[in-house]
């Protein structure tokens, strides 16, 4: 157990609808990354969030959002699904910048 | 920007030793990262390396030189449970990770 929670562990969902994903990092961790593995595909950089402020942006696309909350877990919000974002998401946590990101079980979403 | 290179796919016999090499082109370096995965399963961590040089932990290693942009992974005594994906991933900002290599351990 990496100690990194994330809610729910499957979704299934229909086309344009929109869901949210929520993560809870480890202990003691100010960062939180999120990312997108498609199926047989590699992790995706989605956002990274430290300490409530986003830090960095990867592919993210427009109709995706994410916010980190004072208590500092992060949710990731898909909106107007398409069949294509059907992928496991996974969210990360670490210390800081120099250290190593641990990873939740991921939330699989199915989008029918 | 990052562009992480690692091959595809690699097969390796039970016993043997195997090494996972990592290319990477990046505009600010804090770190190299190695992952495994599972089919299905989370990333866990296996390595960091940050400075140049060799890191050995049990069965595994990991080397990298900053100057070349380049790591490896290494594998020994490779058991069946082995057989996975190895992920490297390389932190600027961010953390960013190549396509994986899927290690097969065959009998």
């Amino acid at each position: 157990d990496s100690g990194v929670t994330q809610t729910p562990k499957h979704l299934i969902t229909a086309t344009g609808q929109r869901v949210t994903l929520r993560c809870s990092p480890r202990s003691g961790d100010l960062s939180v990354y999120w990312y997108q593995q498609s199926l047989d595909q590699g992790l995706q950089f989605l956002i990274q969030y430290y300490n409530g402020e986003e830090r960095a942006k990867g592919n993210i696309l427009e109709r995706f959002s994410a916010q980190q909350f004072p208590d500092l877990h992060s949710e990731l919000n898909l909106s107007s699904l398409e069949l294509g974002d059907s992928a496991l998401y996974f969210c990360a946590s670490g210390r800081g910048q120099s250290t190593e990101a641990f990873f939740g079980q991921g939330t699989r979403l199915t989008v029918v | 920007g990052q562009n992480i290179d690692q091959p595809t796919e690699m097969t390796a016999t039970e016993g043997a030793i195997v090494q996972i090499n990592c290319t990477y082109q990046t505009s600010g370096f804090n770190g190299l990262f190695w992952y495994q995965q599972h089919a299905g399963e989370a990333p866990t961590f296996l390595s960091y390396n940050v400075l140049d040089g060799l890191e050995e932990k049990g069965r595994f290693s990991s080397f990298l030189s900053r100057s070349k942009g380049y790591s490896y992974l290494l594998l020994k005594e490779l058991q069946m449970k082995d057989s996975a994906s190895y992920l490297c991933a390389v932190r600027d900002v961010d953390m960013r990770f190549g396509a994986g290599t899927r290690l097969t351990v065959k009998p």
